[in-house]
């Protein structure tokens, strides 16, 4: 069975800093990876997503992912961190049926 | 384009109460998923629609959870009766099929049971 593994609970920056949250994921075939946002009160946004072809994938808001098979992570990276983009971050895997499986989650906060 | 609709959204219950949540897709997607998100965890599938049959159900807890979708468009989730270990928000989500399809998610439902 898939699973996803984010190491990270909590991640604070400063505006304007660089970001990079982790992803781990086991999947015996091929993965399709996901990253969402969800604000506060809100459903889940997809970012981005992986399913084949340029390992660094871009999404939107300027964050962009690179998929690293050797090391099955799937980061997520932004040059220059917004307030707007404090939030909470999962990435998820794709099995069967397009049945996603969720890590559990990075809460970003951003510091003025 | 309307999104996935869910109400309501917020609901207060006691335990061994039942509970109901809707939830509407977006016109014309076939597949639709219900999920449980615990309080600082990732969601977790509960059950997952094709049209109006049951594609998996694996880890809806079948003695106190229900799930339908009798026309194959919206859906409804129902607990009888509720635990203390329910409370969390009930994501409804939806994608055009069961393949390689993006999964739109609604602003779900938060259930507290008291």
């Amino acid at each position: 069975a898939q699973s996803v593994t984010q190491p990270d609970i909590h991640i604070t920056v400063s505006e304007g800093a660089s970001l990079e949250l982790r992803c781990n994921y086991s999947y015996g075939a091929t993965p399709y990876l996901f990253w969402y946002v969800q604000s506060p009160g809100q459903g889940l946004q997809l970012l981005l997503k992986y399913f084949s072809g340029d390992t660094l994938v871009q999404g939107i808001k300027g964050f962009e992912a690179e998929f690293k098979r050797s090391q099955s992570s799937f980061n997520l990276r932004k040059p220059s961190v917004h307030w707007s983009d404090a939030a909470e971050y999962f990435c998820a895997v794709r099995g069967a049926g397009n049945m996603l499986t969720f890590g559990g989650g990075t809460r970003l906060m951003v510091k003025p | 384009e309307a999104g996935v609709a869910q109400s309501p959204r917020y609901k207060i219950i006691e335990k061994r109460q039942s509970v109901a949540f809707w939830c509407n897709p977006i016109s014309g997607h076939a597949t639709l998923y219900w999920y449980q998100q615990i309080l600082g965890q990732g969601p977790k599938l509960l059950i997952q629609f094709q049209n109006n049959g049951v594609v998996d159900d694996s880890q809806l807890p079948k003695d106190r959870f229900s799930a339908e979708r009798l026309k194959g468009v919206d859906s409804t989730l129902k607990i009888q009766p509720a635990k203390l270990e329910d409370s969390a928000v009930y994501l409804c989500a939806s994608s055009f099929t069961s393949g390689n399809n993006e999964q739109f998610f609604g602003p779900g439902t938060r259930l507290t049971v008291l």
